[in-house]
């Protein structure tokens, strides 16, 4: 089946050290990536997406089609980065419908 | 503007009985979604409907009925609801032809004695 693999449950960093978040996708072909955050007590929401290839709040993420990868990365860590992250595909089965499935999820928290 | 509104945003409910959850967007979206989040698990798609009148099952739609009579509004219905439906639930709206970039509701904590 295709699906994204999120394989950090939790994360902690220091503030002002690096931060990379882990997601993995299962498929060949061009897989359309996205990362959804969600901070507390807020909604979630879009935080980047692949074909924009756009650094938001400081995160970027690279599609790495021979390691089948787009993990999110930011430099610096701030404490207000501390928040569930989604990565998220849309699988090639999903046809017209464009469902999009999340992976299981990251809890970052950057320590002061 | 109110974006995806969700209610309601607490309820208690005991095995068996029944509810609704409903969603509404005021964006005139096509695609409506709702999701089930629960720990160690993400978010999983329960059903969707991708216009007025269709629906259609997700990752996750036992237990779960879903009515799109009017293009704003995505009702989520539990006809007996057992504990494992206890979750926090998620609708979500979008375009039909944008690049997937859904707009959620503040979340509905269910919880089912």
């Amino acid at each position: 089946a295709q699906r994204v693999t999120q394989p950090e449950k939790l994360l902690s960093v220091f503030k002002g050290a690096p931060v990379e978040l882990k997601c993995n996708y299962s498929y060949s072909g061009s897989p359309e990536l996205f990362w959804y955050v969600q901070y507390s007590r807020q909604r979630l929401q879009l935080l980047l997406r692949h074909i924009s290839r756009e650094s938001i709040k400081g995160f970027t993420a690279d599609l790495n089609k021979g390691e089948t990868s787009f993990h999110l990365k930011k430099p610096f860590a701030q404490e207000e980065d501390s928040a569930m992250y989604y990565c998220a595909h849309v699988p090639h089965s999903s046809g017209s419908a464009r469902q999009l499935t999340f992976g299981s999820g990251t809890q970052l928290t950057v320590l002061p | 503007n109110a974006g995806v509104t969700q209610t309601p945003k607490f309820r208690v409910l005991k095995t068996g009985q029944s509810m609704t959850l409903l969603c509404a967007q005021d964006m005139n979206h096509e695609y409506m979604y709702w999701y089930r989040q629960d720990p160690g698990m993400g978010l999983r798609l329960i059903h969707y409907s991708v216009g007025e009148g269709t629906t259609a099952k997700g990752e996750v739609p036992d237990g779960y009925n879903v009515s799109r009579l009017k293009k704003q509004n995505f009702l989520l219905g539990l006809e007996s609801a057992a504990p494992s439906q206890t979750s926090v639930y998620f609708c979500a709206s979008s375009y039909s032809t944008g690049a997937n970039v859904l707009t959620f509701g503040a979340g509905s904590r269910l919880t089912v004695l």
